[in-house]
């Protein structure tokens, strides 16, 4: 089983739409976990990151984690074309030093 | 958040040759540095990790003589890819942060393209 794992998509909503992206990881000791955004031909942001199980919302962006069921997820509301993206979930685990795992990456279309 | 800049943002270079990237952390002090690659239309690939002042940890398949990382100060790592091949041709992304449970933060990325 992969560290990280996420659906690879794409990921196909209508405008204004809710988009979900969904992430599992294997490792319980994971503690801190975030979102990037990468567009086609770019590095990677960070949109979010989300450290205790429970919703944390910004803006249009709601992280959700649930640590018992070694998930998280993102929620885009009222999506719009420019968040077309490859959106990258990422974990790290604390006692194994600074590991930092990203997953494959799930490819976000949002169509007009 | 926070800056993290990264040098050349593209460069073409002969068969043979090196070439050093530079990834600077601008306003914070970067205890680790991550080094990933990315081909078209793929996922990025840890290469390496670097803490400051130490040697760097190669991950699985990554040639630590062909992709030579230096980590000498809280604000700045290197990677130099020596003897470049075509097949070196790649996105190469730096990433930052301070602390073990702080967030990391990338480089513009480089495009390499060896000819």
């Amino acid at each position: 089983q992969k560290e990280v794992e996420q659906n690879s998509g794409p990921l196909s909503v209508p405008e204004g739409a809710i988009a979900s992206l969904n992430c599992t990881y294997s490792d319980r000791v994971s503690q801190s976990f975030f979102w990037y955004r990468q567009y086609s031909g770019k590095s990677p942001e960070l949109i979010m990151s989300i450290y205790s199980n429970g919703d944390k919302e910004d803006g249009r962006f709601t992280a959700q984690l649930n640590k018992a069921s070694q998930y998280v997820s993102l929620l885009i509301r009222d999506s719009q074309p420019s968040d077309s993206a490859t959106y990258l979930c990422a974990v790290n685990r604390q006692d194994y030093g600074q590991n930092f795992v990203f997953g494959p990456g799930t490819r976000l279309s949002v169509l007009p | 958040g926070a800056v993290v800049s990264q040098h050349p943002s593209w460069v073409i270079c002969k068969s043979g040759t090196s070439v050093k990237i530079e990834c600077r952390s601008l306003d914070f002090q970067a205890t680790t540095m991550f080094w990933y690659r990315q081909f078209p239309k793929q996922s990025l690939m840890l290469m390496a990790t670097s803490n400051e002042g130490s040697k760097a940890t190669y991950e699985q398949g990554v040639e630590k003589d062909k992709f030579l990382i230096n980590h000498a100060s809280l604000t700045l790592s290197t990677l130099t890819v020596t003897s470049a091949h075509p097949e070196d041709s790649s996105f190469y992304i730096c990433s930052a942060r301070e602390g073990e449970s702080a967030e990391a933060f990338f480089g513009q990325g480089t495009r390499l393209t060896v000819v």
